[in-house]
Parts: C-alpha cells; sequence; structure tokens
C-alpha cells in the first residue's frame, strides 16, 4: 500500500499545454517536497511546502499545499520539452523524521 | 562540486553474491539515505542514518546491511543477491531532516541474474 499516491502516472501533452499533477494521502505530512527526475541521474528538489494551504510559484510552475497538509498538486503552464520527466513528490510526517516518496508521474511534452 | 558519488554506476551479479555500493558526500551532511527505485514503484527508503555510527531500517531493509563509520561515506552491502534486489539504487544526503533537501547520487543500476 502506497502511503503517497500521485495521479496521473503517465501522461503525454504537446508543447504549450497546461497540466496539473497531484499527490495524495490519508496521512498528515509536516511538510511535502516535489522532486523532478530525468533519466539516468537523482532527483532533484524543486520545492519544499510547509504550510497547509501555502502556494508557491517557481517560474511556470505552482505548487500547493491542501489545507489539510494530506496532498499537493504542481500545475505547469505551458509545458516545455525540457519540463519532461518524473516528478516525485516526498513527505515528512510528524512522527519521525523519514521521507517518504510517492510513485510519480512520468511527464513527457512533445515539441 | 561531486556532491553525492555513487560507484558503480552499473553491475550485474549472480544469486547468491554479495557485493558493496559505494556512497560517498563532501557536503558535511549529518543524514543519510539509500533507496531504491523500481519501475512505477517510486523510491523506496532501505536504510538511512543521522549521524556516524547510527544507522537505522527503512521500509525495505530485508537483504541488506548498512554501516556509517565516517559522516563522509555510507556503504550499502547486499549479501546473497536474489533476482528480487534488481533495481536502480539510489544514495541521498541532507543537513537535517523533516524540510531540508536531500541531494541524490546518480544512481546504480543493479541486476541480479
Amino acid at each position: 500500500t502506497q502511503l503517497l499516491e500521485q495521479s496521473p502516472q503517465f501522461l503525454s501533452i504537446q508543447e504549450g499545454e497546461n497540466l496539473t499533477v497531484y499527490c495524495n494521502s490519508s496521512s498528515v505530512f509536516s511538510s511535502l517536497q516535489w522532486y523532478r527526475q530525468e533519466p539516468g541521474e537523482g532527483p532533484v528538489l524543486l520545492v519544499t511546502v510547509v504550510t497547509g494551504g501555502e502556494v508557491k510559484k517557481l517560474k511556470r510552475l505552482t505548487f500547493q499545499f491542501g489545507d489539510a497538509r494530506k496532498d499537493s498538486s504542481l500545475h505547469i503552464t505551458a509545458a516545455q520539452p525540457g519540463d519532461t520527466g518524473l516528478y516525485l513528490c516526498a513527505g515528512v510526517k510528524t512522527s519521525y523524521d523519514k521521507v517518504i516518496f510517492g510513485p510519480g508521474t512520468s511527464l513527457s511534452v512533445i515539441p | 562540486n561531486a556532491g553525492v558519488t555513487q560507484t558503480p554506476k552499473f553491475r550485474i551479479l549472480k544469486i547468491g553474491q554479495s557485493m558493496t555500493l559505494q556512497c560517498t558526500q563532501d557536503m558535511n551532511h549529518n543524514y543519510m539515505y539509500w533507496y531504491r527505485q523500481d519501475p512505477g514503484m517510486g523510491l523506496k527508503l532501505i536504510y538511512y542514518s543521522v549521524g556516524a555510527g547510527i544507522t537505522d531500517k527503512g521500509e525495505v531493509p530485508n537483504g541488506y546491511n548498512v554501516s556509517r563509520s565516517t559522516t563522509e561515506d555510507f556503504p550499502l552491502r547486499l549479501e546473497l543477491a536474489a533476482p528480487s534486489q534488481t533495481s536502480v539504487y539510489f544514495c541521498a544526503s541532507s543537513y537535517g531532516r523533516k524540510n531540508t533537501e536531500a541531494f541524490f547520487g546518480q544512481g546504480t543500476r543493479l541486476t541480479v541474474v
């Protein structure tokens, strides 16, 4: 059983389109992180959200932490081929300090 | 900057063989982690360490062992390799816990045949 669920699992879109991917859990997290992983590389941190309801923007990427700190979303505006990769959400529970990763959303942006 | 360095990058093992995956970081981070990544399953935590001399089990520790004799190094030992251990292994480190960023190595692709 996955503690963190991500949807969709796969997404293929045309350059210029908008998209949203989701990270959901029945558990409360003290923080959620989003990483991007390119083929043959390790994940690289994009953002950390800490406060329920928090919204953070990173250029064309908008991250939101749910009010109850159980879910998060990543919205990409005007997707570009360089956005292609595996997007992983990772949660840290308040009861321990291990970081738990979701299964990821594999995004492909076609020129 | 080297960051987190893993060796080897690729390895093929026969069933029953043993090997050590090496991981070293030059950022003076206290926390280090070993994950395995299987297709569609995200990253599963194998073992982690909060400092030299201290290690603890993660979600999937069976079949693995670790040690942390120095701040820099966190090797992962596979004893009696099994096909179920075929995976990509990532080592990571972070300064602290909770909200701090984890830095990952490039991974070791292991195949057990």
